[in-house]
């Protein structure tokens, strides 16, 4: 599949400073992004969707001034967890989809960045 | 009733054997259907997609789709140590942008 990495692959923090992950696909040109987060022992839970250019959507519980999204290219979305608090830490992925990817169309296929573990302290 | 629904297991087979994964699905809008394998503290990682009714074959993968009865199904033949992972059954509804809804991962131990 294509190539998604993140950034960092893991970070530490103090309660109520902010963390920002990049997420870059590339080899592929994703017009969306996705942003998931995962709690230990439990399914992949997503928390917005952004496509380039444009302001994220945010699924219901998520609150959007806490996790902000910038989505400025089609390589690089980032996800600022802003204020981090203990119940923050968690793994969080990112994912790239739509586009063009090897000249085929990747609508439906989505390709996840190796993920960012998040401790907050 | 959630949307996606697995058994979350954990499934344990002898080396060698056949893995079943069963997979159901609430919305009869989803269209797309999505097995991805997820090694402990690592990202899912696709192993197959299928978007029409009976069997998609890759290796030792094959994916079974029945939208009438709303499951969609991963056998995995020959099973290895390594086949050992939580396996995310996933779908896309066609109105929703190409997100992807997680059942909650069936677990699957293989033992040597």
């Amino acid at each position: 599949g294509a190539v998604v990495s993140q950034h960092p692959s893991w970070v530490i923090c103090k309660s109520g400073t902010s963390v920002k992950i990049e997420c870059r696909s590339l080899d592929f040109q994703a017009t969306t992004m996705f942003w998931y987060r995962q709690f230990p022992k439990q399914s992949l839970m997503l928390m917005a969707t952004s496509n380039e250019g444009s302001k994220a959507t945010y699924e219901q519980g998520v609150e959007k001034d806490k996790f902000l999204i910038n989505h400025a290219s089609l390589t690089l979305s980032t996800l600022t967890v802003t204020s981090a608090h203990p119940e923050d830490s968690s793994f969080y992925i990112c994912s790239a989809g739509g586009g063009i990817w090897r000249g085929r169309a990747g609508y439906n296929e989505q390709f996840f960045g190796p993920g960012t573990r998040l401790t907050v302290l | 009733q959630k949307e996606v629904e697995q058994n979350s297991g954990p499934l344990s087979v002898p080396e060698g054997a056949i893995a079943s994964l069963n997979c159901t699905y609430s919305d009869r809008g989803s269209q797309s259907f999505f097995w991805y394998r997820q090694y402990s503290g690592k990202s899912p990682e696709l192993i197959m997609f299928i978007y029409s009714n009976g069997d998609k074959e890759d290796g030792r993968f094959t994916a079974q789709l029945n939208k009438a009865s709303q499951y969609v199904s991963l056998l995995i033949r020959d099973s290895q140590p390594s086949d050992s992972a939580t396996y995310l059954c996933a779908v896309i509804r066609d109105n929703q942008g190409g997100k992807l809804i997680f059942g909650q991962g069936t677990e699957l131990s293989v033992k040597p």
